[in-house]
């Protein structure tokens, strides 16, 4: 049990242009849901937190004009990256957690490169 | 000032060579230490999670153990499907993010063992 998927795995587009990346859990409910941003070599960073009807807490410093959260469900949360620039070139992942605790389960992540 | 960290940065072991990863943290009010693996361009595979001083958690060759500062991925006789990069990330109370607790990474110890 416990798994999150991710779609699309990659994309690119060209800058300018929006793309939603789209997290789900299968077979559990989330109640928490976290979308982290990961660069070559280095450790996760938490963008933002997400619980479900509610609007998204964003890390300070994450323009939450630009990376657009919506978690309609308890299995599902997007992230849009809104007009992508190069530098939004990344690894996204995104992981979800049934509860106030406890371990969160991560996506596979997707890849994200702007032309 | 970091909360985990996390030694060493990288260790390159011969197959069935033990070893051990360490993970020391500095936050009060511990909820949860989770360990996880992470293989290249994937998200984080979960591994365990220790909540109490004296804890020990055993997975196949892995072994978690966690003190009041710090904790130890044991990895008895390794073998090359091992490698990677293994991440150490705490809960603590009122350390949140949108009404949730959040997970504090450190920035991972990479584990190559070669054949």
């Amino acid at each position: 049990g416990a798994v999150v998927s991710q779609h699309p795995s990659r994309v690119i587009c060209k800058s300018g242009t929006s793309v939603k990346i789209e997290c789900r859990s299968l077979d559990f409910q989330a109640t928490t849901m976290f979308w982290y941003r990961q660069f070559p070599k280095q450790s996760l960073m938490l963008m933002a937190t997400s619980n479900e009807g509610s609007k998204a807490t964003y890390e300070q410093g994450v323009e939450k004009d630009k990376f657009l959260i919506n978690h309609a469900s308890l299995t599902l949360s997007t992230l849009t990256v809104t007009s992508a620039h190069p530098e939004d070139s990344s690894f996204y992942i995104c992981s979800a957690r049934r509860g106030l605790v406890g371990e969160q389960y991560f996506g596979p992540g997707t890849r994200l490169t702007v032309t | 000032e970091d909360q985990v960290t996390q030694s060493p940065e990288a260790l390159r072991l011969q197959e069935g060579e033990s070893s051990s990863l360490n993970c020391s943290y500095t936050v009060s009010g511990l909820r949860g230490l989770f360990w996880y693996r992470q293989d290249p361009g994937k998200g984080p595979e979960f591994l365990f999670t220790l909540y109490s001083a004296g804890e020990e958690k055993e997975k196949e060759r892995l072994k978690a153990t966690l003190t009041k500062k710090e904790s130890f991925l044991h990895i008895t006789a390794p073998k090359p499907e091992d490698s990677a990069t293994y991440l150490c990330a705490v809960q603590a109370e009122g350390v949140t993010q949108g009404g949730s607790e959040k997970l504090v990474f450190g920035k991972g110890t990479k584990l190559t063992v070669n054949p």
